[in-house]
């Protein structure tokens, strides 16, 4: 069946460094993609949605500039998480779009937990 | 907008035990997507069930049931015979238009905790 992976499944990063989360459909093109955050104990908060070859799509409240998005081919959406801090040690997690004629499913990552000191 | 309420944060039960998971839903599309999700603690989201708006049909699948209830907008979730591996945190979502690949509202969560 469809897979998407997610690399890397845990990172801990200093304050002030960029970090770089990875969603690769293995099987699929998916020209939609999310990005999705957790806190602790907390649900699922969508970030953004990422096109292929056009700009990410940012939910209120989401800094485009913090939380920089790149689908710059169908099998691969990055996440980047410029100047951590501290704030943004969180869950993040990616859903993709498999789209057939008759037939649309989403496929989630394993996530990525983010713990910045 | 879209609103997804699990009112039950945490629930506890001892292993064969039933228990249901309640989803209330707001939404103003006339089609639209309900999902089921599993969070296990090592944090991956386990695809549970999907089911369009149209199909008010339960379903049962192994010692898992759902109940949809178009009328009062809930969409609730039981598991028979619990087992200490449903431990896990449980997810309602929503998707909006008449896309069952599109961006999903999710509700808080509720943790469920079987015990031996």
């Amino acid at each position: 069946g469809a897979v998407v992976s997610q690399h890397p499944s845990r990172v801990i990063c200093k304050s002030g460094t960029s970090v770089k989360i990875e969603c690769r459909s293995l099987d699929f093109q998916a020209t939609t993609m999310f990005w999705y955050r957790q806190f602790p104990k907390k649900s699922l908060m969508l970030m953004a949605t990422s096109n292929e070859g056009s700009k990410a799509t940012y939910e209120q409240g989401v800094e485009k500039d913090k939380f920089l998005i790149n689908h710059a081919s169908l099998t691969l959406s990055t996440l980047t998480v410029t100047s951590a801090h501290p704030e943004d040690s969180s869950f993040y997690i990616c859903s993709a779009r498999f789209s057939a004629r008759t037939n649309e499913k989403l496929f989630f990552g394993s996530g990525t937990q983010l713990s910045v000191l | 907008a879209q609103k997804v309420t699990q009112a039950q944060t945490e629930i506890s039960v001892v292993e064969k035990e039933d228990v249901t998971l309640d989803c209330v839903y707001e939404t103003r599309d006339t089609t639209y997507y309900l999902f089921w999700y599993k969070q296990p603690p090592s944090g991956e989201l386990v695809f549970l069930i999907r089911r369009n708006s149209f199909d008010e049909q339960n379903e049962i699948s192994g010692r898992y049931s759902w109940n949809f209830q178009k009328s009062t907008s809930s969409f609730n979730f039981t598991i028979t015979a619990s087992q200490v591996v449903d431990s896990a945190v449980y997810f309602c979502a929503l998707s909006e238009a008449r896309a069952a690949g599109n961006k999903l509202t999710f509700g808080g969560g509720t943790r469920v905790l079987v015990k031996p």
